[in-house]
């Protein structure tokens, strides 16, 4: 079985300061890890995701996410935030075989002026 | 094509309708999915179909019944709904083999039963 954490299921930060995600993952195998993002009425659009390789990964619209295997972590960071960039973030897990992914609670990003 | 198209965006039901819910993607994936998420929840799995299959079953009602005509259609037949089904339903596609592409979700019908 496979599971996903997101430990704040809000975060405020005012725009051009730096925020951190955070996700945390538990699986009994090795799995794939994933970023999504979910603007209002939408639906999911796809940051970025860790496979295996290099840790630190890069996505779309300036974000990046570190894998850290002993923490079992996958953080989501950008290093100044837009008023744009608020919507809810979903970290998600995906098995192996690529039909089981499970997604964390969400987190809701909200960028002031 | 890489988009995940989902028809109607909108759809308002009485409790005794039928309808349908229709997904297409051309970008070849063998593997197609129904996900449900509620207002302030994340999307849960409901049926996933591989190769036109219907491989997972998430314990869903049966007043759910999924339909894979082909490998680019997905449908999702609603029969004497309740109001707690509203939600936004989401389709979703990947790649069988390789699960590196992730996956690529339409944006979605926003259903109120009433």
């Amino acid at each position: 079985a496979q599971s996903v954490t997101q430990l704040d299921s809000q975060v405020p930060v005012f725009e051009e300061a730096p925020v951190e995600l955070r996700c945390n993952y538990s699986s009994s195998v090795s799995v794939y890890l994933f970023w999504y993002v979910q603007y209002p009425n939408q639906g999911l659009q796809l940051l970025l995701k860790y496979l295996s390789g290099s840790t630190l990964v890069k996505g779309i619209n300036g974000f990046e996410a570190e894998f850290n295997k002993s923490q079992t972590s996958f953080h989501l960071r950008k290093p100044s935030v837009h008023i744009s960039d608020t919507a809810e973030y979903f970290c998600a897990v995906c098995n192996n075989a690529g039909n089981m992914l499970t997604f964390g609670g969400g987190t809701r990003l909200m960028v002031k002026p | 094509d890489t988009e995940v198209t989902q028809t109607p965006k909108h759809l308002v039901m009485g409790m005794t309708n039928k309808k349908s819910l229709k997904c297409e993607q051309h970008m070849g994936h063998r593997a197609m999915y129904w996900y449900k998420q509620k207002a302030k929840k994340p999307p849960e799995l409901m049926f996933v179909y591989s190769y036109e299959k219907l491989s997972i079953n998430e314990s869903v009602p049966s007043r759910f019944s999924p339909e894979c005509p082909n490998s680019s259609l997905l449908n999702l037949h609603l029969h004497a709904l309740q109001p707690e089904d509203s939600a936004l339903y989401l389709c979703a596609s990947s790649q069988m083999a390789s699960t590196g592409y992730g996956y690529t979700f339409g944006s979605g019908t926003r259903l109120t039963v009433v």
